[in-house]
């Protein structure tokens, strides 16, 4: 049980920004939510992670919802390198090894 | 390079077979972690370490795989038996501690079981 709830696909176009959605209406109080990506026969690369204020890095920005049952990834300019499958995880934040993976989002980036 | 390497990239087997991947993990991190992924779906956790400690495994690791990390350092992820439903990517991963959020995974060791 993924306990998030993600797109299978979305597209964008390269330069433009990228808002991945992802729901987890169970999430409990201690749990972080982890962003992971994978590109094409690699193991997955991390991405961001928050608990409950929105977060920057210099790969994306996490806006977390107030209620915390919904949080977004954004990715300020889509390249194409930024193709891959992107998955929203909950994760406890003691324990974080036990990661949760879903489906994910398979983004693909247009030129 | 100093990411988390595993051994071998690939693997072809016959049913039956036992088979073993290795797994360096980063320098100095103390998780490790194997997962296994199939076609079209996302990493499953199959159980992780703490310095040389096993102190998590998920219900997917059977009696037919053993998981070591002797001396704290790398890793061995043991198949006795394989079947067919073996046929999989396996993950291993690294972190420095608890409460970091961030995993390093390598590139994976693709089991094919014939």
């Amino acid at each position: 049980d993924a306990k998030t709830t993600q797109p299978n696909s979305m597209e964008s176009n390269e330069e433009e920004p990228v808002h991945l959605p992802c729901n987890h209406s169970t999430i409990s109080g201690t749990d972080y939510i982890h962003w992971y990506r994978q590109l094409p026969s690699q193991g997955p690369e991390y991405v961001i992670h928050g608990l409950t204020s929105n977060v920057n890095n210099r790969m994306a920005s996490l806006a977390i919802a107030e209620d915390r049952k919904s949080s977004t990834l954004i990715l300020h300019r889509a390249t194409l390198r930024d193709a891959a499958v992107y998955y929203c995880i909950r994760g406890a934040g003691g324990s974080q090894g036990n990661l949760i993976f879903g489906k994910g989002t398979k983004l693909s980036v247009k030129p | 390079d100093t990411g988390v390497s595993q051994d071998p990239r690939h693997k072809i087997t016959k049913r039956g077979q036992n088979v073993t991947f290795r797994c360096d993990p980063i320098s100095e991190h103390n998780r490790l972690y194997w997962y296994r992924q199939t076609l079209g779906q996302g990493p499953e956790f199959l159980t992780y370490f703490q310095n040389e400690a096993q102190l998590e495994k998920s219900r997917l690791l059977s009696d037919r795989f053993s998981a070591e990390r002797p001396k704290g350092s790398f890793s061995t992820l043991e198949i006795q038996r394989t079947e067919q439903g073996d046929s999989a990517m396996y993950l291993c991963a690294s972190s420095p501690g608890a409460n970091t959020g961030e995993l390093f995974f390598g590139e994976g060791s693709r089991l094919t079981v014939l």
